[in-house]
């Protein structure tokens, strides 16, 4: 079993809609959460950033952070077709920078 | 966000030749850059981490002779990628953090190896 989870895809929503994006892991050591956007050919970018649990809200993007279930999400509202992407969900633990990744969720935003 | 700019973007090589990849932070000193490697339609695995002054850590199964990393300063970090084939071809990320948890990536460099 990965330690964490993503599915990757693709997930096809039309224009406007508000998108679900998910990780489940299954280290409880994991402390910071980090959502990213990889567009092809192109590094990942940082799109969010997380401690332990609750939420946070950039703009349209809203991250959640469920450590009891060991469950995070990314949502986006009012998408556009310019959020086509890969996003990756990231995690580390507290003394380890080190990031464990998830498989990317390719996402497909229909005009 | 901090900028990290990878060099360079694109390259061609031939089979057993050696390419230099640099990864540079722009506006703030990195004293921890990452070395990523990204197959198609996969995560990216990481391959190394290094510190500024120190030599790098490198990942199970990746070959630190092959892949020869130097972090000679705390706003540059090169991955040489020596006697390259073609199984090598793939596409190379770097990151650079400050020390807290936000890891900003480069653009990354598609290798080709012919």
């Amino acid at each position: 079993q990965k330690e964490v989870e993503q599915d990757p895809g693709p997930l096809s929503v039309p224009e406007g809609a508000i998108v679900s994006l998910n990780c489940t892991y299954s280290n409880s050591a994991f402390q910071y959460f980090m959502w990213y956007r990889q567009y092809s050919r192109k590094g990942p970018e940082l799109l969010m950033y997380t401690y332990s649990s609750g939420n946070k809200e950039d703009g349209r993007f809203t991250a959640q952070v469920d450590k009891s279930s060991k469950y995070i999400s990314l949502f986006i509202r009012d998408s556009q077709p310019s959020d086509s992407a890969t996003y990756l969900c990231a995690m580390s633990g507290y003394s380890n920078y080190q990031l464990i990744w998830g498989a990317g969720t390719k996402l497909i935003i229909k005009p | 966000g901090a900028v990290v700019s990878q060099h360079p973007s694109r390259v061609i090589c031939k089979s057993g030749t050696s390419v230099k990849i640099e990864c540079r932070s722009l506006d703030f000193q990195a004293t921890t850059m990452f070395w990523y490697r990204q197959f198609p339609k996969q995560s990216l695995m990481l391959m190394a981490t290094s510190n500024e002054g120190s030599k790098a850590t490198y990942e199970q199964g990746v070959e630190k002779d092959k892949f020869l990393i130097n972090h000679a300063s705390l706003t540059l970090s090169t991955l040489t990628v020596t006697s390259a084939h073609p199984e090598d071809s793939s596409f190379y990320i770097c990151s650079a953090s400050q020390g807290e948890r936000e890891a900003f990536f480069g653009q990354g460099t598609r290798l080709t190896v012919v």
